[in-house]
């Protein structure tokens, strides 16, 4: 059974730094990896989606990539800003129904 | 203006009653997901459904029932039966191919 996870599972940084977040899943039989953000309270909002063709994909700030064979993500937000404290997900499609598997979720706090 | 729609967006049940949760997507997407999300517990699969007029049990399908009847709708049932209600409930949907999910802004259930 696919297992996703997240370490760390709380980070805080200071206004500027650059945020590591890491993923890792045990079954490299995924369609793809999809990062989120949760706000408190709120649904999830899709940052990234990285086919398992790919190696990598960007938007803005944002980077994630994915190593298939050794089992890992990592998403980088470049100069990080308070606006980007939350929590971030990520989750691998695999399997009959193209279900989501998740991580337990890092969050994240940016201080000014 | 295309997305996700859960109502209500908070839920009070008294014991041993039936909730319904509603779910309506406009995306045209085929396959629709209920996840249900407790502190420290991450998201775990209650139900998908990957066409009209059918459905699959998820890791915790105990205690709740689901229906598929229009493409554009995918309510869930609570049960008197499950033990554990109280919880923050998200209903999903992905698009064929690619398998890109997208959540809804999430339902609060709350035992009274």
């Amino acid at each position: 059974k696919q297992e996703v996870t997240q370490i760390p599972a709380a980070l805080s940084v200071p206004e500027g730094e650059n945020l590591v977040l890491n993923c890792s899943f045990t079954d490299s039989a995924i369609y793809n990896l999809q990062w989120f953000r949760q706000d408190p309270g709120k649904g999830l909002t899709s940052l990234l989606l990285i086919q398992s063709s790919q190696r990598e994909q960007t938007s803005g700030r944002l980077n994630a990539s994915l190593d298939k064979s050794s089992g890992r993500s990592t998403l980088y937000i470049a100069a990080s800003q308070p606006g980007d404290s939350a929590t971030y997900l990520c989750a691998v499609t695999e399997g009959a129904g193209n279900k989501l598997t998740f991580g337990g979720g890092t969050r994240v706090l940016v201080k000014p | 203006d295309g997305g996700i729609t859960q109502s209500p967006k908070y839920l009070f049940r008294k014991e041993g009653q039936n909730v319904t949760l509603s779910c309506e997507q406009n995306l045209n997407h085929d396959a629709m997901y209920w996840y249900r999300q407790d502190p420290g517990q991450g998201l775990r699969l209650i139900y998908y459904s990957q066409i009209v007029n059918d459905f699959q049990k998820g890791d915790i399908a105990e205690g709740y029932s689901v229906s598929r009847e229009k493409k554009e709708s995918f309510p869930l049932t609570v049960t008197s039966a499950q033990k554990n209600p109280t919880a923050f409930y998200l209903c999903a949907s992905s698009t064929s191919g690619g398998f890109e999910a997208f959540f809804g802004q999430g339902t609060r259930l709350t035992v009274v």
